[in-house]
């Protein structure tokens, strides 16, 4: 079965406006990490953001900020004010106590950022 | 600053070859990965290890082994290549627990001819 689930093959944004990408995740374990890597065309993976399980407040670094819904078991990137340099494949994973060290990855979003 | 490195961007392969990818990381971490990237399918774990000489399979272990004979090192292995093993493999490392990031290498495009 599917652990992380992204439904938006390709997003176009904007220059200067905020985008959001969508992350569904499952797991039945109480204890797990989220995380989300960007990958631009040169290829490296880059790590943004990660999010605990039992943490209370979503995490945020500089533009980038997690939204997530515990309840709704989805994890949405959000970045704001967009710029040409954020045009790339973004990545969110899932780690879990019940997989022990095992990530799982979604298939991927590509943003385009429109100048 | 905290490294993977693997040791070729590019290869190019004839049908039939055996053929190393080699990953080394300098952060003293126990769990190491390979994954496969193709478009449209994500990254998809080949292999992992979380100790010297420990290998687990992972979604797509068929045509590859591996070995980590070092705990900075783990390699994997084509025995015999096929040009459907055409893809971007990436290497990546991590510490134990669920808050651990992952640390990737640079990728290494390999091309079955």
């Amino acid at each position: 079965a599917q652990k992380i689930t992204q439904t938006q093959p390709g997003m176009f944004v904007q220059e200067k406006e905020a985008v959001t990408l969508d992350c569904t995740y499952d797991t039945s374990d109480q204890s797990y990490g989220l995380f989300w890597y960007k990958q631009p065309s040169s290829g490296e993976m880059i790590f943004l953001i990660y999010q605990g399980s039992y943490d209370e407040q979503n995490a945020t670094e500089g533009r980038y900020s997690l939204n997530f819904q515990k309840a709704r078991k989805s994890a949405n990137l959000v970045i704001s004010a967009s710029q040409l340099g954020d045009s790339a494949m973004y990545f969110c994973a899932m780690r879990d106590f019940y997989t022990g060290n095992q990530f799982y990855f979604g298939t991927g979003t590509s943003l385009t950022v429109i100048p | 600053d905290v490294k993977v490195t693997q040791s070729s961007r590019y290869l190019v392969k004839r049908t039939g070859e055996k053929v190393f990818l080699e990953c080394v990381q300098d952060m003293d971490h126990e769990n190491m990965f390979w994954y496969r990237q193709d478009p449209g399918l994500g990254l998809r774990l080949i292999y992992f290890s979380y100790d010297v000489k420990m290998k687990e399979k992972g979604d797509i272990p068929e045509g590859y082994s591996v070995s980590r004979e070092k705990k900075e090192r783990f390699s994997l292995i084509l025995e015999s290549a096929s040009t459907n093993q055409t893809s971007m493999y990436l290497c990546a490392s991590s510490p134990t627990g669920v808050t651990g990031e992952l640390f990737f290498g640079e990728g290494s495009r390999l091309t079955v001819l």
